[in-house]
């Protein structure tokens, strides 16, 4: 079984500053992937970023970064120079190789952005 | 443009009365799932579809049918809905290359459904 989890329910960040947002997993899947979703107050669910686990480099994508710690099974976001419109709640999902390859989401950080 | 739709968006409806929440992408994916969003839980799947009239159970199937007559459309079906069925339901979908690889999964816009 997959399992994710989140351990900030909520976080503050000052504009134009970075912030990390935890992630560890748990699985017995010796391939998965790893992905951030981003869900505004609008509610749909976007995509962000994603890291294979065989992947050698840590992925990046704008001002998104992914710190993939295999050995301690983390997988965190950073967002650097933070926006007011990035605040909105932030998911972290896995997705192994074996069975129905769901995707399984932790429970979610709400990051809110201070001007 | 590649998306996937869901309708409707929002529904107020009372207990046992059958609703269907339809589901439609323009991609051409093979893989299409359905989750519910509750506070404190994150997604979880409630039932999946590999390809046509090939469905299955997710995490949170009870409750809930689905059917996969055709590649574009997984339509939701409560047949006796219930106030714990009250949740945020997003339809999903993306092509299935049978790995992790980074697919990207789309998610339709949501259906807020409360049943009273």
């Amino acid at each position: 079984a997959q399992k994710i989890t989140q351990t900030q329910p909520g976080m503050f960040v000052q504009e134009k500053e970075a912030v990390t947002l935890d992630c560890t997993y748990d699985t017995s899947d010796p391939s998965y992937g790893l992905f951030w979703y981003k869900q505004p107050s609008s509610g749909e669910m976007i995509f962000l970023i994603y890291q294979g686990s065989y992947d050698q480099q840590n992925a990046t994508e704008g001002r998104y970064s992914l710190n993939f710690q295999k050995a301690r099974k983390s997988a965190n976001l950073v967002i650097s120079a933070s926006q007011l419109g990035d605040s909105a709640m932030y998911f972290c999902a896995m997705r192994g190789r074996g069975g129905r390859r769901a995707l399984t989401f932790g429970s979610g950080t709400r990051l809110q952005v201070q001007p | 443009e590649a998306q996937v739709t869901q309708n409707p968006r929002y529904l107020i409806t009372v207990t046992g009365k059958k609703l269907t929440v339809t589901c439609s992408q323009n991609m051409n994916h093979e893989y299409m799932s359905w989750y519910r969003q509750d506070p404190g839980l994150g997604l979880r799947q409630i039932y999946y579809s590999m390809n046509v009239e090939v469905t299955d159970k997710g995490d949170v199937p009870e409750g809930y049918k689905v059917s996969r007559k055709e590649k574009r459309n997984f339509p939701l079906i409560l047949e006796s809905p219930s106030p714990n069925q009250t949740s945020l339901y997003f339809c999903a979908s993306r092509q299935d290359r049978g790995s992790t690889g980074g697919d990207e999964q789309f998610f339709g816009p949501g259906t807020r459904l409360t049943v009273l």
